[in-house]
């Protein structure tokens, strides 16, 4: 059974670029999650993506923009890039819209120089 | 507003000994969920525990136990005879309801790392 899965595992962009991180959900599951980590910190939410839509959004600005396919997979993209977007960036999958548990993937590592 | 505190940012216990992770929260729901997550150096988070605020039994997995008080609204962790496996950073987590869409996002505190000595 394979779980949450995420590419690339690490990636170095520059200020200004742009940037697409995937996410591949645990198989059954249909609602992906998107969380922002920095150094230390507690995982913020950023989105949430069921049945193809953002169904929520936390406190992150326009540039954080996503989507998801008809197979449940899901990217996160990042504009304009700042170098306070450097951090962990965790996908969470679960099943269905209610409070049940998500499983997050190994996360991808941004670095922005 | 839901909120999360957990207060101790890090704790180091030589191995074999018990511990308890605190975990504070604040929500308006009457009805809510508690989630425990531990997460490795590898990074990936690793889900620990689910309880409902209608249950305020004990729960005992193994080495470790989940201690839920309503009236004080904690919901503490303790690991028990720890091992140098123990050794993560672990996470209590809150969902809020997104009202109106069903959907649910986790607000998470910011963490209490362990270290188990050897």
């Amino acid at each position: 059974d394979a779980g949450v899965t995420q590419s690339p595992t690490h990636l170095i962009k520059t200020r200004g670029q742009q940037v697409t991180l995937r996410c591949s959900p645990k198989s059954g599951h249909d609602t992906v999650s998107w969380y922002q980590q920095a150094l230390g910190q507690g995982p913020q939410f950023i989105f949430q993506y069921y049945e193809e839509e953002e169904r929520q959004r936390g406190n992150f600005p326009d540039r954080f923009s996503g989507h998801q396919f008809p197979n449940y997979s899901s990217e996160l993209n990042v504009n304009a890039l700042l170098l306070g977007d450097s951090a962990l960036y965790l996908c969470a999958s679960s099943l269905g819209q209610g409070a049940r548990e998500q499983y997050f993937g190994p996360g991808t590592r941004l670095t922005v120089t | 507003a839901q909120k999360v505190t957990q207060a101790q940012t890090e704790i180091s216990v030589v191995e074999k000994e018990d511990v308890t992770l605190d975990c504070v929260y604040e929500t308006r729901d009457t009805t809510y969920y508690l989630f425990w997550y531990k997460q490795p150096p590898s990074g990936e988070l690793v889900f620990l525990i689910r309880r409902n605020s209608f249950d305020e039994q004990n729960e005992i997995s193994g080495r470790y136990s989940w201690n839920f008080q309503k009236s004080t609204s904690s919901f503490n962790f303790t690991i028990t005879a720890s091992q140098v496996v123990d050794s993560a950073v672990y996470f209590c987590a809150l969902p809020s309801l997104y009202s109106g869409a069903g959907s649910y996002q986790l607000t998470f505190g910011k963490g209490t790392k362990l270290s188990v000595i050897p």
